[in-house]
């Protein structure tokens, strides 16, 4: 079946330090790869998205490289802000099943301080 | 507004009876989709619909949860004699049609208690 898996444990890190959350995924067909974010008090919003081998999603400074080699989507982001602050979720759907219907890593806490 | 509207937003109840969650798409969106996020088990997959009808139900964890849709349009969630277990927030998403380059949008979820 399918599955992601990142990570154990919230992420602690100071303003303008360097994240990365890490996420690796099984996947019986070709997935699309998603990273979500929830930030507090809020909705599960799409931060970006990548559909094939090596496509680079990127958005709000955040990016993430579909890397088919080593099955992964890790969450970058050069320097964080205190509003970065949030559950970031990564994600995949098997174009296979014909629904899209989501599989989610089980979230990574990020707290950044000033 | 113009996004994914669920209701209620909390509902607390007694063990055993029933509860109604409801969903309310983005205008236009065809499928529909049901999670529920729960402390032990993270984001659960429940249910897809495409236009009115549901062809996965297979997230469902147990016979006690239904769900319909009408007109295309409002889902209703529905757990019957609900547990304790049941307790968590039960998430709507919808998409314009249900293929990987169409993203899912999120509502703000119902949090379920179960006392």
């Amino acid at each position: 079946g399918n599955s992601v898996t990142q990570m154990e444990g919230p992420v602690t890190l100071s303003e303008e330090a360097f994240l990365t959350i890490n996420c690796t995924y099984t996947a019986t067909g070709y997935p699309s790869l998603f990273w979500y974010v929830q930030y507090p008090g809020e909705g599960l919003q799409l931060l970006l998205k990548a559909t094939k081998a090596d496509d680079k999603g990127s958005n709000k400074g955040f990016e993430a490289t579909y890397r088919k080699e080593t099955t992964s989507f890790h969450l970058e982001k050069g320097s964080v802000q205190v509003s970065d602050s949030a559950v970031y979720f990564c994600a995949l759907s098997d174009p296979t099943e014909g629904n899209n219907r989501l599989a989610f890593g089980k979230g990574n806490q990020v707290v950044v301080i000033p | 507004g113009a996004g994914v509207s669920q209701s209620p937003s909390n509902k607390v109840t007694e063990k055993g009876k029933d509860v109604e969650l409801r969903c309310d798409p983005i205008s236009g969106h065809t499928a529909l989709y049901w999670y529920r996020q729960s402390l032990g088990q993270g984001l659960e997959f429940l249910i897809y619909f495409q236009g009115n009808s549901a062809p996965d139900k297979s997230g469902l964890p147990s016979d006690r949860f239904s769900a319909e849709r009408t007109g295309g349009s409002v889902s209703t969630l529905t757990i019957q004699r609900t547990q304790q277990e049941d307790s968590a927030v039960y998430l709507c998403a919808s998409s314009f049609g249900a293929g990987p380059n169409q993203p899912q949008h999120f509502g703000d979820g119902t949090r379920l208690s179960i006392l």
